[in-house]
């Protein structure tokens, strides 16, 4: 069972690049999730999906643009990358209301420069 | 938002036990889980306490008071593998599923 795969693992970008990450989960999870984890503050939301065609903002959704087109892929977009994006960005898929807790993808580790 | 706090880093022999603690503001309060995240790597599920008390699975035990907005991670008879962050994190029930993580506790394990 593959669980949640993100594509890449790792990226470098230039200032004002964009990029894609990609998220797939093949466990049927109607809940998505994008966090980022910077040192010393844990993760934090992103943005979310509750099911497909549907997204919602985290706490720190700007700069960042999602779709869900498909129940089972979460896609995250930086549009214009900026150093203060670097950072480690982990997808994350649940059953509703988070029961049973998170399946987190292994990781994108981005650096901007 | 719903605040959570545990001590930034821990650190205890092989063979100990350490306890980590985790508060939180107990407004809407729904659930708290504990995972598992060593560098690198994704965070995985330890725990889950919805109702107070202790849940035990093999060495680790959490334990949560919902009229204290307190948890605890007990980590028992350490082993090196163990040196990891620990990170507690709660859901209230108006958050849709969305969990607000504390910064975790690193936990070194020394011989």
């Amino acid at each position: 069972n593959a669980g949640v795969t993100q594509t890449p693992k790792f990226r470098v970008l230039k200032t004002g690049q964009s990029m894609t990450l990609l998220c797939a989960q093949d466990m049927n999870h109607e809940y998505m999730y994008w966090y980022r984890q910077d040192p010393g503050m844990g993760l934090r939301l992103i943005h979310y999906s509750v099911g497909e065609g549907t997204t919602a903002k985290g706490e720190v959704p700007d700069g960042y643009n999602v779709s869900r087109l498909k129940k089972q892929n979460f896609l995250l977009g930086l549009e214009s990358a900026a150093p203060s994006q670097t950072s480690v960005y982990f997808c994350a898929s649940s059953y509703p209301q988070g029961i049973l807790g998170y399946t987190f993808g292994s990781g994108t580790r981005l650096t901007v420069v | 938002g719903q605040n959570i706090d545990q001590p930034t880093e821990m650190t205890a022999t092989e063979g100990a036990i350490v306890q980590i603690n985790c508060t939180y503001q107990t407004s809407g309060f729904n659930g708290l889980f504990w995972y598992q995240q060593h560098a690198g790597e994704a965070p995985t599920f330890l725990s889950y306490n919805v109702l107070d008390g202790l849940e035990e699975k093999g060495r680790f035990s959490s334990f949560l008071s919902r009229s204290k907005g307190y948890s605890y991670l007990l980590l028992k008879e350490l082993q090196m593998k163990d040196s990891a962050s620990y990170l507690c994190a709660g859901v209230t029930t108006d958050s849709w599923g969305k969990f607000q993580f504390g910064a975790g506790t690193q936990v070194v394990v020394t011989p």
